[in-house]
């Protein structure tokens, strides 16, 4: 049972560039969410998904877009970098009241 | 939006000493959460508290869920230098549908 996936660990990315964050959970929740972890700013909610079909935005969402085609999956993309999206990228699938993430993106945007 | 309230930032404990954090709140919370991310991991769950008064145990941490529904403790009884990390509260809100609120964290530090 691999729970929350994220792919890559790892990336670089020049300013201007486009990508996809890749999250998939095995666990057959509904609600998934990105956040996105700044040193001193705590977890900020970037889109969330209530289901298959259905997102929704969070507290930072601009430059970024969602889909959920799946239950599965839950992808970030990242329209056109910016610097300011240097960030580590979690991903978390919710059973409920409880929140389960992944292992993390660390994104960086040169 | 919505904040939890964690202070300090930081905190630094000598190994075996115990050590209380809180997470406060103006608003009220039906379901208390306390997590713990060590470095270049995802956060890890540690405690679920769902009930006013709650009190909850896993090994040597005890957390609870305070009786106005605004806060919540958690304590880490003999620390020892696996206890290093950052220690998150996350609540969730009447009617918030799964979508957590997160406090910012307190980087615990462990002195051998």
């Amino acid at each position: 049972n691999a729970g929350v996936t994220q792919t890559p660990k790892f990336q670089v990315l020049k300013t201007g560039q486009s990508m996809t964050l890749q999250c998939a959970q095995d666990m057959n929740h509904e609600y998934m969410s990105w956040y996105r972890q700044d040193p001193g700013m705590g977890l900020r909610l970037i889109h969330y998904s209530v289901g298959a079909g259905i997102t929704d935005q969070g507290e930072v969402p601009n430059g970024y877009n969602v889909s959920r085609s799946t239950t599965e999956d839950f992808p970030l993309r990242l329209l056109s970098a910016a610097p300011s999206q240097t960030s580590v990228y979690f991903c978390a699938s919710s059973r409920e009241t409880e929140a389960f993430f992944g292992q993390g993106t660390r994104l960086t945007v040169v | 939006g919505q904040q939890l309230n964690q202070s300090p930032q930081s905190m630094f404990i000598q190994e075996g000493e115990d050590v209380s954090m809180n997470c406060t709140s103006s608003s009220i919370f039906n379901t208390w959460l306390w997590y713990k991310q060590e470095p270049g991991e995802g956060p890890v769950l540690l405690i679920a508290l769902y009930k006013a008064g709650e009190l909850t145990s896993n090994g040597r941490l005890t957390a609870q869920f305070g009786i106005t529904r605004k806060d919540s403790f958690l304590n880490i009884s003999a620390s020892i230098p696996s206890d290093v990390g950052i220690y998150f509260c996350a609540g969730l809100m009447p009617g918030a549908n799964s979508k957590l609120t997160f406090g910012k964290g307190i980087t615990l530090s462990v002195r051998p």
